[in-house]
């Protein structure tokens, strides 16, 4: 099974921010398998990301996502009020479908 | 609008049964494959089962494996999760999440999602 390991835990940032949020797949994944969701306290996860870099239809361009490796990026270039929340990662691998354990983004 | 509208959940006691319904709306169901994610209280997101648009294919994670069923009527734009002998560590809210399409290439992510329904597992 493929774990997803995602850092830092919690991240402290003031609005207006860039924010970098990784995620560290445990064996090599394709692309196309990787997800990012955004959830805020007492609503259900929205999609970010699919294919690690196409943004979900609707998401604001200040998201983005990269790879390098077994190592995925989550980018926010400047920070708004409403992007603080957890962000998950999620990925697809033989038959399976496992989520990192999340990073939480918190205003400093 | 497109929609997912999960019900179902309740308190239970250990070794109890339930079963969880998802109803669909604004797209066209039968076209899609579907999940059911998990989040236990204070705790991150974590995947149960899949079922396929038909109904033929169904893949579970290992924690439940055995004890969950997926299943799923086309007719009534609906699927469905029956879970059973449940234990204190399937207390969670249980979401039902659309699989998405990105025609022509192959990818897996969940774009529409429920509110969620909370299961409380308890004597």
């Amino acid at each position: 099974e493929i774990v997803l390991t995602q850092s830092p835990g919690t991240l402290s940032l003031s609005p207006g921010e860039r924010a970098t949020l990784s995620c560290r797949a445990s064996q090599s994944i394709s692309t196309n398998y990787l997800a990012w969701y955004q959830q805020k306290p007492g609503q259900a996860p929205r999609l970010l990301i699919y294919g690690a870099s196409h943004r979900a239809t609707g998401i604001p361009d200040r998201f983005s996502g990269s790879w390098s490796g077994t190592d995925f990026t989550l980018t926010i270039t400047r920070l708004e009020p409403e992007d603080f929340a957890v962000y998950y990662c999620q990925q697809y691998g033989s038959s399976l479908w496992t989520f990192g354990q999340g990073t939480t983004v918190e205003i400093k | 609008e497109v929609q997912l509208v999960e019900s179902g959940g309740g308190l239970v006691q250990p070794g109890g049964s339930l079963r969880l319904s998802c109803v669909a709306s604004g797209f066209t169901f039968t076209s899609y494959e579907m999940h059911w994610v998990r989040q236990a209280p204070g705790k991150g997101l974590e995947w149960v089962s899949y079922i396929s648009s038909t109904g033929n294919t169904r893949h579970y994670a290992d924690s439940v494996k055995g004890r969950f069923t997926g299943s799923r009527d086309n007719a009534k734009n609906s699927l469905y999760l029956q879970i059973n002998s449940l234990r204190a560590e399937d207390t969670a809210v249980y979401y039902c999440a659309r699989e998405g399409i990105a025609a022509p290439a192959y990818f897996y992510y969940m774009d529409v999602w429920g509110k969620g329904t909370t299961v409380a597992v308890s004597s």
